[in-house]
């Protein structure tokens, strides 16, 4: 079946702007989660959902980050006024559960503050 | 804080020998530790998973053992081939709490020579 899908694959914007990033999980996976991957470093957790509600969003670097997921699968990651320091592979990933079980990785959104 | 270490960034090692990756990680008791593959410009890809109370664990040409005594897990490709070529990511994770997300090391760029 379908991996998971993201969409831009890439997303070049100003600073200051407004970016929205987008995750169709695996269908039935209830867990979604957004990492951030800069060069040459590991995947950075950023946030954790369950269902419809963010059951972990510890690793949001500050307020500027925000993400939905309204019905229980897509996801939407929201950055705010980006800065040039956003710059950065965006990866969505999705389970079936939780602990123990394989994440599934879309391919990423990079994206490029100018 | 919690910590994980990859051995080397990089490793080079002639076709049809055993690549041997580690992964050390301190500040941290993880029920499971799991291991993905990464190409450049793609998501992580699942590949093993071992739990606390197992040793080893195998699949394949690949071989993953814990100590948890160690705080130490080991990744071995046996009939190493160039295909295998690929940055391989270490993710220590914890049974339950806040842990539902991978912490992932930087991971090792291993490359096989033919």
């Amino acid at each position: 079946g379908a991996g998971v899908s993201q969409t831009p694959s890439n997303k070049v914007t100003e600073k200051g702007k407004y970016v929205e990033l987008r995750c169709d999980p695996i269908s039935g996976h209830t867990a979604l989660y957004w990492y951030r991957q800069s060069l040459g470093q590991g995947p950075e957790f950023l946030i954790y959902f369950q269902g419809t509600g963010a059951a972990d969003d510890s690793g949001l670097p500050n307020d500027r980050f925000f993400a939905v997921r309204p019905e229980g699968s897509v996801s939407t990651l929201k950055i705010q006024r980006t800065e040039r320091g956003d710059s950065a592979v965006y990866l969505c990933a999705s389970s079936s559960g939780t602990g123990g079980y394989e994440q599934f990785f879309g391919p990423g959104t990079r994206l490029t503050v100018l | 804080s919690q910590k994980i270490e990859q051995n080397s960034e990089a490793l080079n090692i002639q076709e049809g020998k055993t690549a041997t990756l580690t992964c050390n990680y301190t500040n941290y008791s993880p029920a499971y530790l799991q291991w993905y593959r990464q190409d450049p410009g793609r998501g992580p890809v699942f590949l093993l998973l071992i739990r606390e109370n197992e040793k080893e664990k195998r699949k394949e040409r690949l071989k993953v053992t814990f100590d948890t005594t160690l705080k130490q897990s080991l990744f071995h490709i046996t009939a190493s081939q160039p295909a295998d070529s690929a940055t391989y990511l270490c993710a220590p994770q914890l049974r339950s709490g806040s842990a539902r997300q991978l912490t992932f090391g930087s991971g090792t760029q291993l490359t096989v020579l033919p």
